[in-house]
């Protein structure tokens, strides 16, 4: 176990509709990381926080959207949902944002979220 | 091209065998690099990291060609328990943050 949780663990939504899913750094833990990863893709870097602001972005458009909060937790919202929106959506907990050491990045289990 | 490349398998293997993975990048400026592994509807778990100088971890042997910008993984003596599939990741620097880059995966199957 990592110590980092995730809810909910599946959700069912229509496209159109908005979701946030949420994210439990590890105790200790100020960047959280999110990515998305497809069925039969690996995980796609989505953005970085790092003490409560954009710290870096991927390749996703605005209405992918975070926040993280003081006690370093964080969410993920998307907007006006797509059918390729589609897919795992992991967050990872690191002591630093990944510049000294790349190896402690620690995963969530996942929300798995399903677009009809 | 995609800055991480892999072939996706599935490598279906016996019980004892030995199977190796190969991953190539594109970014030159990479800068870290590991295997994790991940298992069927769960999130990856880092498997073990990749120098240059080539590191072992049992029956784990990983490989890094900065040259070829190529990096492998050896698995010996394949258990049953090795079924999963392996992530080659890379993190080139971004200017003030890294990101984890993932190969989409190579699937193995160890059977009986």
């Amino acid at each position: 176990e990592t110590g980092v949780t995730q809810s909910p663990t599946h959700l069912i939504k229509t496209r159109g509709q908005q979701v946030t899913l949420r994210c439990s750094s590890q105790s200790g833990h100020n960047t959280v990381s999110w990515y998305q990863q497809a069925l039969g893709q690996g995980p796609q870097f989505i953005f970085q926080y790092y003490r409560e602001e954009e710290n870096g972005r991927g390749n996703f458009p605005p209405r992918f959207s975070g926040l993280q909060f003081p006690n370093y937790s964080s969410e993920l919202n998307v907007n006006a949902l797509e059918l390729d929106d589609s897919a795992l959506y992991l967050c990872a907990s690191s002591l630093v944002p990944l510049q000294v050491r790349a190896d402690t990045q620690y995963f969530g289990p996942g929300t798995r979220l399903t677009v009809l | 091209r995609k800055e991480v490349e892999q072939d996706p398998g599935p490598f279906n293997v016996p019980e004892g065998a030995t199977v190796a993975f190969n991953c190539t990048y594109s970014n030159s400026a990479s800068q870290s690099f590991f295997w994790y592994r991940q298992d069927c509807r769960k999130e990856p778990k880092l498997l073990m990291s990749v120098y240059s100088s080539g590191n072992e971890d049992g029956r784990f042997t990983a490989q890094l060609n900065r040259a070829s910008q190529y990096i492998s993984l050896l698995i010996r003596d394949s258990k049953l328990s090795d079924s999963a599939t392996y992530l080659c990741v890379v993190t080139p620097f971004s200017g003030g943050y890294n990101k984890l880059i993932f190969g989409a995966g190579t699937r193995l199957a160890v059977h009986p």
